[in-house]
């Protein structure tokens, strides 16, 4: 039962660019929605996060849009360059346990 | 401050064989929990331990076992191997359980079964 869809699976996109990656989840018991940022031979690591309460939160180049009512939430790299090219996680927690979206590689060409 | 340390970084096992993984929290962490990850599943939850107990078990075989130590490094053991189990096996430590503690994973050990 996947409860984090996330998409797209890939994207390509140039220097100086947007990337944009999208996640929806069903169990509106989550309250805490983190995005994590993986490296080839590394394990995932926290990007950035935002609770429900908050509709939008930024982070230098790194933006989080949340949409309660239609439960999505949003990541968006601004000024993408080539070493944000990895593999993005969005996730949500129950608990001690997260649930992962299934992952977007992203590849910033310059 | 060290990170958390995953031993070994990558095994080659045989089908049939057992293996177990270790997990060194980080300093202070009492929380571990393992994921599994592979391109077909993605990152999916093992289980949980906190001060040696499991507190949360994901959607996985009784092949898939751990256990925490009292210095709160933690094992993960899987019995009777099979080629699907092949996976990137992450660790990752927090200070309580509760996601709220803050979440750090391990670089994880590569597993291939042969």
């Amino acid at each position: 039962q996947q409860q984090v869809k996330q998409s797209p699976q890939s994207l390509i996109v140039q220097k100086g660019g947007i990337s944009i990656i999208n996640c929806a989840y069903e169990n509106t018991a989550f309250d805490y929605f983190p995005w994590y940022q993986q490296f080839p031979g590394k394990g995932p690591a926290l990007l950035i996060a935002i609770r429900p309460d908050v509709s939008e939160k930024k982070e230098g180049r790194f933006t989080i849009s949340f949409n309660k009512s239609a439960k999505q939430f949003s990541l968006h790299i601004m000024d993408s360059q080539p070493g944000d090219s990895a593999t993005y996680f969005c996730a949500a927690p129950a608990g001690n346990k997260l649930t992962f979206g299934g992952g977007t590689r992203v590849l910033v060409k310059p | 401050k060290a990170g958390v340390t995953q031993t070994p970084r990558y095994l080659i096992k045989t089908r049939g064989q057992q293996v177990t993984l270790s997990c060194s929290p980080i300093s202070g962490h009492r929380s571990v929990s393992w994921y599994q990850q592979t391109p077909g599943q993605g990152l999916q939850f093992l289980f949980e331990y906190f001060s040696e107990t499991q507190r949360n078990k994901g959607n996985f075989p009784g092949r898939f076992s751990g256990r925490q130590f009292s210095n709160s490094r933690s094992e993960m053991n899987v019995s009777t191997l099979e080629l699907g189990d092949s996976a990137l096996y992450l660790c990752a430590s927090s200070f309580g359980t509760g996601y709220g503690y803050g979440y750090t994973f391990g670089s994880g050990t590569r597993l291939t079964v042969v």
